[in-house]
């Protein structure tokens, strides 16, 4: 079974509304982390949010927060207000605790901001 | 925060050459790691280096040989590849190997390398 999915291939949002980024994983580790990256054309990969699997709150940076759904094992990304430069692909990815050797990645969403 | 840099950024080479890729934290970070990403692929942990010593390969051709010197400081050795090992090459870096935010991993610009 994939330990990170992420099922919306591509997605479109209009330049200052709120997008959400879906993300589901698989784990059987009470502790794990996970994470967001925003990758542009340019091909970085920059670190967005990180949320604990302890944590009791919904993580926030910025413009970005993470839906955490535990019992669902979702954590989707919200961009809001979003802007042309947030045009890139988004990758959703799991560290758990017993192996934190392996970090695991999905398969990316490309988001396109449209004016 | 970038603090991590990679060269050359871009290679092409033909199947019987050796080149190196090389990768530097400017972090302070204590875990390096290797990733290969091809088109319509997740991204692929090759290695990962944890205080100078390698914890974790992932099945990787020997083609591929990677060197730690320091916890700065990151190589992979190319000889004898194959027009299939054309991707881009990832380098990354993080304060430990937890899964706590110490754990985050900041990526390096990448290597598009090219494989004739």
């Amino acid at each position: 079974a994939q330990k990170i999915t992420q099922t919306q291939p591509g997605m479109f949002v209009q330049e200052k509304e709120a997008v959400t980024l879906d993300c589901t994983y698989d784990t059987s580790d009470p502790s794990y982390g996970l994470f967001w990256y925003k990758q542009p054309s340019s091909g970085e990969m920059i670190f967005l949010i990180y949320q604990g699997s302890y944590d009791q709150q919904n993580a926030t940076e910025g413009r970005y927060s993470l839906n955490f759904q535990k019992a669902r094992k979702s954590a989707n990304l919200v961009i809001s207000a979003s802007q042309l430069g947030d045009s890139a692909m988004y990758f959703c990815a799991m560290r758990e605790g017993g192996t934190g050797n392996q970090f695991y990645f999905g398969t990316g969403t490309s988001l396109t901001v449209i004016p | 925060e970038t603090g991590v840099t990679q060269t050359p950024r871009h290679l092409v080479m033909g199947m019987t050459n050796k080149k190196s890729l090389k990768c530097e934290q400017h972090l302070g970070h204590n875990a390096m790691y290797w990733y290969k990403q091809s088109a319509k692929k997740p991204l692929e942990l090759m290695f990962v280096y944890n205080f100078k010593e390698q914890t974790e390969n992932n099945s990787v051709p020997s083609r591929f040989s990677p060197e730690c010197p320091n916890s700065s400081h990151l190589f992979l050795h190319l000889h004898t590849l194959q027009p299939e090992d054309s991707a881009l090459y990832l380098c990354a870096s993080s304060q430990d190997i937890g899964r706590g935010p110490g754990g985050t991993q900041y990526f390096g610009p990448g290597t598009r390398l090219t494989v004739l």
